[in-house]
């Protein structure tokens, strides 16, 4: 079974200061994990990914996370927000990889506000 | 472009009816899903499947049908079994561990 615990429905931060979401996850077998980003009533932009390669994962829009087995985390980081950061983000884990049997389970998102 | 092709973007339904909502895919991959997505309650997983005429229930399968006559298409069908059908419907793709999702489905019972 694979679970995500995303801590923090809502941060808010300065426009200039660092972005910080908590992402811990659950998994029964190595996992894959992801952050997605999602703006009001649309589907979801994939920010970055981890799949057992190097444990410091770079992605779209300044934004990066680092895998931390020990702690079981993945938590996004960036270092100055910007105003388009304003929207929800998801983390989400799938159980490595199983081959067909892959299926994505979702944190509960956190809504991140900048402002000015 | 390849991607996924979720519609209508709105929905409205009257209690007691059943409807139909429509993904396409013309990326060739073999795997779809479907999610629901609640306010605080992030994204659930109601059904998938991983080829041609195969699905498995996700884990709110409850008032919901798909089915996967082709590669290309997975529709989700809401019945009136579904006690509260008011959400936002993703519908997503997958190749290895790239998952490709759609804009989305807005339902609303009325």
């Amino acid at each position: 079974a694979q679970s995500v615990t995303q801590l923090g429905s809502h941060v808010s931060v300065s426009e200039g200061a660092l972005v910080l979401l908590r992402c811990n996850y659950s998994s029964s077998v190595p996992p894959y994990l992801f952050w997605y980003v999602q703006y009001p009533n649309q589907g979801l932009q994939l920010l970055l990914k981890y799949t057992s390669a190097a444990t410091l994962v770079k992605g779209i829009n300044g934004f990066e996370a680092e895998f931390k087995k020990s702690e079981t985390s993945f938590h996004l980081t960036k270092p100055s927000a910007h105003m388009s950061d304003a929207a929800e983000y998801f983390c989400a884990v799938s159980e490595g990889n199983t081959g067909t049997a892959s299926k994505l389970t979702f944190g509960t998102g956190t809504r991140l506000q900048v402002t000015l | 472009d390849g991607g996924i092709t979720q519609s209508p973007k709105y929905l409205f339904r009257k209690e007691g009816q059943n409807v139909t909502l429509s993904c396409e895919q013309n990326l060739n991959h073999d795997a779809m899903y479907w999610y629901r997505q609640d306010p605080g309650q992030g994204l659930r997983l109601i059904y998938y499947s991983q080829i041609v005429n195969d699905f498995q229930k996700g884990d709110i399968a409850e008032g919901y049908s798909v089915s996967r006559e082709k590669k290309e298409s997975f529709p989700l069908t809401v019945t009136s079994a579904q006690k509260n059908p008011t959400a936002f419907y993703l519908c997503a793709s997958r190749l290895f561990a790239s998952y490709t999702f759609g804009s989305g489905t807005r339902l609303t019972v009325v």
